[in-house]
């Protein structure tokens, strides 16, 4: 079935160093890809997307590349800052069935 | 344009009792999606409605269940509370892409339920 893997958290980084999460997923046809972020108390929200391979995603300094040959879809940021700090979510969408299959989220800290 | 609204943010509920959550979808938007999310389980679907029809379910028990109105306002409802319904409930709202399935998700600041 439809699933994806992201790395587990928490993920603990000073600010201004490099972020690399790492997602995976499982699928048949042709899904899209998403990165949201959930800050504290608050509901998710879209990061960024990538609809169809090699695609590359972009928002806020956050980029992620859709790549149908290794099923990868990892979120980079070149230098975090301390607002970045929330938990994040690779999803999994357009796979018919009407729903988004979400990874288990990796909490990121952002110290100063 | 306003976004999801979710009614009550927080509530407690004691074992046993009933809950209904509101959702208020971003207007134009007719497809409504439901998730529960724990720290053991992370975001779990429980279903998505379109039109008024509930086009999908999760694996939950019948305790579960909701609707959708024909303003795309959706309710979901929980009978017979357990301790382990204790949970963040989210409740995203999507504009239809052309291929009919749910695209990008606006999630609403969901609604805590507490079960004592």
């Amino acid at each position: 079935g439809n699933s994806v893997t992201q790395m587990e958290g928490p993920v603990t980084l000073s600010e201004e160093a490099f972020l690399t999460i790492n997602c995976t997923y499982t699928a048949t046809g042709y899904p899209s890809l998403f990165w949201y972020v959930q800050y504290p108390g608050e509901g998710l929200q879209l990061l960024l997307k990538a609809t169809k391979a090699d695609d590359k995603g972009s928002n806020k300094g956050f980029e992620a590349t859709y790549r149908k040959e290794t099923t990868s879809f990892h979120l980079e940021k070149g230098s975090v800052q301390v607002s970045d700090s929330a938990v994040y979510f690779c999803a999994l969408g357009r796979t018919g069935g009407f729903k988004t299959i979400f990874g288990a989220g990796t909490r990121l800290f952002v110290k100063a | 344009k306003a976004g999801v609204t979710q009614t009550p943010r927080y509530l407690i509920k004691t074992r046993g009792q009933q809950v209904t959550l509101s959702c208020s979808p971003i207007s134009g938007h007719r497809s409504v999606s439901w998730y529960q999310q724990t720290p053991g389980q992370g975001l779990q679907f429980l279903f998505e409605y379109f039109s008024e029809t509930q086009r999908n379910k999760g694996n939950f028990p019948g305790r579960f269940s909701g609707r959708q109105f024909s303003n795309s306002r959706s309710e979901m409802n929980v009978s017979t509370l357990e301790l382990g319904d204790s949970a963040l409930y989210l409740c995203a709202s999507s504009f239809l892409p052309d291929r009919g399935d749910t695209g990008e998700l606006f999630f609403g600041e969901g609604s805590r339920l507490t079960v004592l």
